[in-house]
């Protein structure tokens, strides 16, 4: 089964935390792709980062951090310093030959609070 | 370059009623991808299309429908509309297949009443 799972439904810090966002996913491909992707308030998507399966490096972006270890099957985002801006609903998602070839599957989301 | 421009941004119609929703994507991106997002079941694939054919589909009735043009601007059409359709409809585009990954419209807020 192709699954992305987001265990936690919310998460509250206050700014400054570090906070970070897990990712679980179930895939039979060899070759998938995963993704981040931010929904602010005003509703639209925004594409944070893709990773292909045979590309394990740790990535960074600014206060942005992402942990791919396929030994575990996840894909976990972790935000250092949060801001309030950093407030919306992160998305992972799954793109690969057995979603369906043309789609991505999404987890459930994880909305982050980031109180002042 | 403009990004992902769907229309309209809110609508309400009456049950039994159609509605067309209208998404342009971005310049040189030829796929077209739609999902449906509702507080209860996240974020559900439609369709998708690429080159005016429609590559993958999802699991929903046939009462939900889709095209793309010769320009990549592509609708989505729900007919006999129900309460449950009630949901935010979000178009994304992608350079080709979506693993390259989406950029998604602002969408469309259908309320059914």
């Amino acid at each position: 089964a192709q699954k992305v799972t987001q265990a936690q439904t919310e998460i509250s810090v206050v700014e400054k935390e570090d906070v970070t966002l897990d990712c679980v996913y179930e895939t039979r491909d060899t070759t998938y792709y995963l993704f981040w992707y931010k929904q602010p308030p005003s509703g639209e998507l925004v594409f944070l980062i893709r990773r292909n399966s045979f590309d394990e490096q740790n990535e960074i972006s600014g206060r942005y951090s992402w942990n791919f270890q396929k030994s575990t099957s996840s894909f976990n985002f972790t935000i250092t310093a949060s801001q309030v801006v950093d407030s919306a609903v992160y998305f992972c998602a799954l793109s690969g030959e057995h979603t369906g070839g043309f789609k991505t599957i999404f987890g459930a989301g994880t909305r982050l609070f980031v109180k002042a | 370059k403009a990004g992902v421009t769907q229309t309209p941004r809110y609508l309400i119609k009456t049950r039994g009623q159609q509605v067309t929703l209208s998404c342009s994507p971005i310049s040189g991106h030829r796929s077209v991808s739609w999902y449906q997002q509702t507080p209860g079941q996240g974020l559900q694939f439609l369709f998708e299309y690429f080159s005016e054919t429609q590559r993958n589909k999802g699991n929903f009735p046939g009462r939900f429908s889709g095209r793309q043009f010769s320009n990549s601007r592509s609708e989505m059409n729900v007919s006999t509309l129900e309460l449950g359709d009630s949901a935010l409809y979000l178009c994304a585009s992608s350079l080709d297949r979506p693993h390259y990954g989406y950029t998604f419209g602002s969408g469309t807020r259908l309320t059914v009443v």
